[in-house]
């Protein structure tokens, strides 16, 4: 069975620093892997997925199969960047049944 | 814009009622999923259905039940509530494209005293 593991649940950084959410899975095929944020008193909702290969709002993510990672890096943090994130593995033909991670809540400090 | 309808957003049911949590989709999405979401414990997957009056058990089925009568409406059902069943309840809906996203209503907190 897959498995996401988040290892930080908060992280708390300063604005204008860099910020790096962890992600690591385990799963033997070829995993679809996401990043969903949820801002406070909005909806969960996708942030990038790895096969889109996309920067979104200034975040990237890169699949590293050898390390079996899935990090969410920034190199620069706004205080609007301040959510719970979390990181979802999606595996089978019929997309959508996500293994998500426990969450990690960033605070970006003025 | 897309959208995923649950039908409360706070409910309080005392123990031992059948509570019914409603969902509704309108992209047309094969796929729909039932998670809770928990403090320290992300989101953990309930129920799923892939088609009309189709479902599948996820990770944490017992005490739940699902219907999927219509493809934009699926429920899920507390056969008899009980305190551990207090949480936040997220429905999303997904297509059946290889890495599609799933679209997230804004969740219903339940409490059960």
């Amino acid at each position: 069975a897959q498995r996401v593991t988040q290892p930080e649940k908060l992280l708390s950084v300063f604005k204008g620093a860099p910020v790096e959410l962890k992600c690591n899975y385990s799963y033997s095929g070829s995993p679809e892997l996401f990043w969903y944020v949820q801002y406070s008193r909005q909806r969960l909702q996708l942030l990038l997925r790895h096969i889109s290969r996309e920067s979104i709002k200034g975040f990237t993510a890169d699949l590293n199969k050898g390390e079996t990672s899935f990090h969410l890096k920034k190199p620069f943090a706004q205080e609007e960047d301040s959510a719970m994130y979390y990181c979802a593995l999606s595996v089978g033909t019929n997309a959508g049944k996500s293994t998500f991670g426990d969450g990690t809540t960033l605070t970006v400090k003025p | 814009d897309v959208k995923v309808t649950q039908s409360s957003r706070y409910l309080v049911k005392r123990t031992g009622e059948k509570v019914f949590l409603e969902c509704v989709q309108d992209m047309d999405h094969e796929n729909m999923f039932w998670y809770r979401q928990d403090p320290g414990l992300g989101l953990r997957l309930i129920y799923f259905s892939y088609d009309v009056k189709m479902k599948e058990k996820g990770d944490i089925p017992e005490g739940y039940s699902v219907s999927r009568e219509k493809k934009e409406r699926f429920s899920l059902i507390l056969e008899s509530a009980s305190t551990n069943q207090t949480s936040m309840y997220l429905c999303a809906s997904s297509g059946t494209v290889i890495s599609e996203k799933l679209f997230f209503g804004s969740g219903t907190q339940l409490s059960v005293l």
